[in-house]
């Protein structure tokens, strides 16, 4: 039973663009929602999170939108770079137990 | 850098054998968690230990065992290596309610 459903698999944006990676959960119990960020060859690194209690959160050109009432949380990428180029995985976390992810997102940003 | 380390980083091995991968989390760090990711495929959970003691179980095959030992450090024993076992295999570890952090990842090629 895939708990975190993620889209797009593939998403190609134009250097300067915004890119939108979508996410929705199905556990209501989850408490803590982090966005990884994967390049090749390399483990996860996180990115950014968000808990139910706020609706958004933004460090740097990363944006994460939360509907609590829609279950789903989104990934906003301002001004994207070649640099930003990596596979991108939602997770969804309740307590201290394990984390929840999603299928990922490679994204591709071209000249 | 992460703070979790895995060794060894490139392991080739031949069907049938047995191996040993290794993880030292974050200082202070009691959770540890095991993840193998495919080929273009997502991150798939193996494993949770706490404090010594397992705390969840994913996806994990029979073939497969782990453990965590009074020093924190984690070791996951991968046995019958069938060809389907080449993966890059993944510890994270994390503090009761804090962010899970990644090590570089364990490559490991059956041949």
């Amino acid at each position: 039973q895939q708990q975190v459903k993620q889209s797009p698999q593939s998403l190609i944006v134009q250097k300067g663009g915004i890119s939108i990676i979508n996410c929705a959960y199905e556990n209501t119990a989850f408490d803590y929602f982090p966005w990884y960020q994967q390049f090749p060859g390399k483990g996860p690194a996180l990115l950014i999170a968000i808990r139910p209690d706020v609706s958004e959160k933004k460090e740097g050109r990363f944006t994460i939108s939360f509907n609590k009432s829609a279950k789903q949380f989104s990934l906003h990428i301002m001004d994207s770079q070649p640099g930003d180029s990596a596979t991108y995985f939602c997770a969804a976390l309740f307590g201290n137990e394990k984390l929840t992810f999603g299928t990922g997102t490679r994204l591709t940003i071209i000249p | 850098d992460s703070g979790v380390t895995q060794t060894p980083k490139h392991l080739i091995t031949a069907t049938g054998q047995r191996v040993t991968l290794r993880c030292s989390p974050r200082s202070g760090d009691l959770s540890v968690y095991w993840y193998q990711q495919s080929l273009d495929q997502g991150l798939q959970f193996l494993i949770q230990y706490y404090n010594g003691e397992e705390r969840a179980k994913g996806n994990i095959l029979e073939r497969f065992s782990a453990q965590q030992f009074p020093d924190l450090h984690s070791e996951l024993n991968l046995s019958s290596l069938e060809l389907g076992d080449s993966a890059l295999y993944f510890c994270a570890s994390s503090s009761r309610g804090n962010t899970i952090y990644f090590g570089e990842g364990s490559w490991l090629t059956v041949v």
